[in-house]
């Protein structure tokens, strides 16, 4: 284990389901980000939280809903998604100052049916 | 607007071999860069960070350089193993708490 944990690690949903992906770490960081990696592409960053605060929003579909609650938790609600979202979903922490190095989840591997 | 290549984009070696990847950014002015493993399927392990104001960082078998003027940083693994098959990807960050920029990554293939 990294720290940094995300559950599920597999799901499969049809496309007018509603289910959320959680992440959480306990290494004190104060910065947690959500990545989508499809095959053959680069990592894309999706959404940055630092001091729980959302800083980016990297041009996502409304129908990806990210949640902080507080600094150790991150959530990544989905709802009516569609195939070309099947992707694996990766978690990040980092802190927003120091050496910042980045520290991810083993993500969830998402399928939409 | 930052962009990272890494070159090659597959590698393949016979056990014993030392490993060569490397990593270009467009912009210089980067808070650090952070080597990556991954595995099939797999989260990212983080290898080695550098600071912008550091040449270089080791670990093990691993050495990671950074040339921030010419954009460019190199990951040497030395005597290469089976285990060590994976994919390698090279991340720049432009401040802390920060977003990375990935590379697409070098597939290794060491063949024993």
């Amino acid at each position: 284990e990294t720290g940094v944990t995300q559950t599920p690690r597999h799901l499969v949903m049809g496309m007018t389901n509603k289910k959320s992906l959680k992440c959480e770490q306990h290494l004190g960081h104060n910065a947690m980000y959500w990545y989508k990696q499809s095959a053959k592409k680069p990592l894309e960053l999706m959404f940055v939280y630092s001091l729980e605060e959302r800083v980016e929003n990297n041009s996502v579909p409304s129908r990806f809903s990210p949640e902080c609650p507080n600094s150790s938790h991150l959530f990544l609600h989905l709802h009516t998604l569609q195939p070309e979202d099947s992707a694996l979903y990766l978690c990040a922490s980092s802190q927003n100052e120091g050496t910042a190095s980045y520290t991810f989840g083993s993500g969830t591997r998402l399928t939409v049916v | 607007k930052q962009e990272v290549t890494q070159i090659p984009a597959a590698l393949s070696v016979p056990e014993g071999e030392n490993l060569v990847l490397n990593c270009s950014f467009t912009d210089s002015a980067i808070y650090n860069l952070q080597w990556f493993r991954q595995d099939p399927g797999k989260g990212l392990t983080s290898l080695l960070l550098i600071q912008s104001s550091q040449r270089e960082q080791t670990s093990g078998r691993l050495n990671a350089s950074l040339d921030k003027s010419s954009g460019r940083s190199t990951l040497y693994i030395a005597a290469s193993q089976p285990g060590d098959s994976a994919t390698y990807l090279c991340a720049v960050g432009k401040a802390a708490g920060n977003k990375l920029t990935f590379g697409g990554g070098t597939r290794v293939l060491v063949k024993p």
